[in-house]
């Protein structure tokens, strides 16, 4: 158990609609990363915060946000689905951002269907 | 973040010692050299990093080259659990911490 929670752990919506994936991040750790892994992309990474701040972007859609919340906890907003986003998305927390190193602890990630 | 290259896949004996290879070439005098797995759609798993000198922990040993060009995780006595995609990743230390992936390393033990 990595210490990070995300929910829901399956998710079937349909094409066009919206949902929400939640992410709570270990006890202490102040950044949130998103991850999107399809079949055919490999792990993807979409868009870092870093209390309650985005830190970085990657290949995040324009239909795709986030936040992070006083409280540290992350939400990825999906709108307007299509078929192909379809994938896991996969919460890692870390302590800090910046300066040292360190592992990234990842979630049991969310499986979503776009039917 | 210098760019890696592992082999698609590998094999291993129960018992026996994995080796996993990883060429990272361009990697600079600042950047980490990190091993993650990920057993099956689960989330992916930190296993060990370095710099430049071998570590060990209790999950692994990981062997970097002097010209610090390649680097091997070596699992000392693979079991059935140990399947899992094996995710070489260097990073250096910086203000955007997130992890690139790339394809990874199927190994799978075999009985």
């Amino acid at each position: 158990d990595s210490g990070v929670t995300q929910t829901p752990k399956h998710l079937i919506t349909a094409t066009g609609q919206r949902v929400t994936l939640r992410c709570s991040p270990r006890s202490g750790d102040l950044s949130v990363y998103w991850y999107q892994q399809s079949l055919d992309q490999g792990l993807q990474f979409l868009i870092q915060y870093y209390n309650g701040e985005e830190r970085a972007k990657g290949n995040i859609l324009e239909r795709f946000s986030a936040q992070q919340f006083p409280d540290l906890h992350s939400e990825l907003n999906l709108s307007s689905l299509e078929l192909g986003d379809s994938a896991l998305y996969f919460c890692a927390s870390s302590v800090e951002s910046g300066g040292g190193h360190g592992e990234l602890f990842f979630g049991e990630g969310s499986r979503l269907t776009v039917l | 973040d210098a760019k890696t290259t592992q082999p698609p896949s590998m094999d291993c004996a129960e018992g026996r010692a994995a080796n996993l290879p990883c060429n990272h070439s361009t990697i600079s005098g600042n950047e980490y050299v990190y091993w993650y797995r990920q057993i099956h759609s689960q989330g992916p798993q930190y296993i060990i990093h370095g710099l430049k000198n071998n570590e060990t922990n209790e999950m692994a040993s990981l062997i970097i080259t002097e010209d610090r060009k390649s680097s091997t995780l070596i699992l000392p006595h693979a079991t059935l659990r140990d399947t899992a995609v094996y995710y070489c990743i260097v990073r250096g230390s910086g203000s955007a911490r997130q992890l690139t992936f790339g394809s990874g390393t199927q190994l799978t033990v075999l009985p």
